[in-house]
């Protein structure tokens, strides 16, 4: 079974950092896309961050670029995001989503998604 | 970036058809035939529903579908059943980073 299980959210400060990381199972990691996406409870999905399979493409939403980076450890399974700088409107539910298999050709965004970690930033 | 623009609400009885659509611009929508649909209900994860604007994920009925045209992608729920109540957000390829639209809440009369 596909599985993905993130961790690491919690309570911070303004101005402080967070690494979340998101753990797969099931499916061979080291050949797919993945993404972070996140959601303000109550409100809409916003697009943060993807890296391909080998860690040589990434790419991030404005309101993120040069704050959070995204990263992968393919011998351990695992996704990371690590958030600096951390704002109030960065406060949401994040999500790690699996994209596509870089033999595939597809493009999209998620076709397994986590439960979720909650981030609040607050003072 | 700019969230790519999607109604906040739509309705149909059962056994209707509905159609949401999306939005874009020629970065984003137009310019790539990446465009996908999640749907999500209350406390639950995303599910995908189409991506590459038409193509149905295995295990998604064949009642949903996808099209686009120029910069606006649309989703249409034929045979609408209590269970597609659930929001529905589209999200296109922009160029390197992907773009969402705002959601819209598909109501079963």
């Amino acid at each position: 079974e596909v599985q993905l299980v993130e961790s690491g959210g919690g309570f911070i400060q303004p101005g402080g950092s967070l690494r979340l990381s998101c753990a797969a199972s099931g499916f061979t990691f080291s050949n797919y896309w993945m993404h972070w996406v996140r959601q303000v409870p109550g409100k809409g999905l916003i697009w943060v961050s993807r890296i391909s399979s080998d860690s040589r493409t990434v790419s991030y939403a404005d309101s993120v670029k040069g704050r959070f980076t995204i990263s992968r450890d393919n011998a351990q399974n695992t996704l990371y995001l690590q958030m600096n700088s951390l704002t109030v409107e960065d406060t949401a539910v994040y999500y790690c989503a699996r994209g596509p298999d870089r033999r595939s050709g597809n493009y999209y965004v998620g076709d397994c998604w986590g439960q979720g970690t909650l981030v609040i930033v607050s003072s | 970036q700019s969230a790519l623009t999607q109604p906040p609400s739509a309705s149909g009885s059962p056994g209707q058809s509905v159609t949401i659509s999306c939005t874009g611009t020629s970065s984003d929508v137009g310019g790539y035939n990446y465009v996908s649909w999640h749907q999500q209900h209350p406390g639950k994860a995303p599910k995908l529903m189409i991506f590459e604007v038409t193509k149905r994920p295995s295990g998604v009925p064949d009642r949903f579908s996808g099209s686009k045209s120029g910069n606006t992608a649309s989703l249409t729920v034929s045979g609408l059943q209590g269970e597609d109540e659930a929001d529905y957000y589209c999200s296109s390829y922009a160029g390197g980073p992907w773009v969402f639209g705002g959601g819209t809440k598909l109501t079963v009369l």
